[in-house]
């Protein structure tokens, strides 16, 4: 089982439409979930963090946490044809100097 | 965030050669990474570069493979050593920037590399 799992996609949502981007991870001694966002070509950039059971809002993003279920979530509003991209979802473990743990990413296609 | 600088940006190098990658950052951090990203994967680690210090490797990364040097608070490099084509690979150094919140790691911009 691996320790960060996400769906390869492609996940495919018209234009304004709510993306979903699903995380689930094994280990119940992570503590702190990261999603990047990494465009074809390009290095992952940092969308947002979030480390509280609940919502977290950033302008258009939402993380979601809940550590009962192990799962972590991201939703884009009004999705936008630069939205497209592969996520990334990172698990930290408290006190592991700081070692990050990657999925393998969800493909999102964002069509007109 | 802190600016990072990634040096080549890309290369194409024969099989049995060595490369040697740089990572500048534009303000001191504690935490320098590297990482590996394979074609159409998710990013591995490689090790964490500890300044003053030998490299931490990950479970399947040695440092006769791997070197590393952090010889200052923002300053890496990473060496592709006796290259075979398995490792053409994006090489990303990343950093970790404290935060209120919670410690947050940036990437550079990467290094291609193809190994023929």
């Amino acid at each position: 089982q691996k320790e960060v799992e996400q769906n390869s996609g492609p996940l495919s949502v018209p234009e304004g439409a709510i993306a979903s981007l699903n995380c689930t991870y094994s280990d119940r001694g992570s503590q702190s979930f990261f999603w990047y966002r990494q465009y074809s070509g390009k290095s992952p950039e940092l969308i947002m963090f979030i480390y509280s059971n609940g919502d977290k809002e950033d302008g258009r993003f939402t993380a979601q946490l809940n550590k009962a279920s192990q799962y972590v979530s991201l939703l884009i509003r009004d999705s936008q044809p630069s939205d497209s991209a592969t996520y990334l979802c990172a698990a930290r473990r408290a006190g592991t100097a700081s070692k990050l743990t990657f999925g393998t990413g969800t493909r999102l296609q964002v069509t007109l | 965030s802190a600016v990072i600088s990634q040096k080549p940006s890309r290369d194409i190098c024969q099989r049995g050669t060595s490369l040697t990658i740089q990572c500048q950052v534009d303000s001191q951090v504690t935490m320098m990474f590297w990482y590996r990203q394979q074609p159409g994967q998710s990013l591995t680690l490689i090790a964490t570069a500890n300044q003053g210090s030998e490299a931490t490797y990950e479970s399947g990364f040695v440092i006769d493979k791997f070197p590393i040097s952090r010889p200052n608070l923002t300053f890496s490099t990473l060496t592709v050593s006796n290259m075979s084509p398995e490792d053409s690979s994006i090489y990303l150094c990343s950093v970790e920037t404290f935060g209120t919140d919670t410690d947050t790691q940036y990437f550079g911009p990467g290094t291609r590399l193809t190994v023929l």
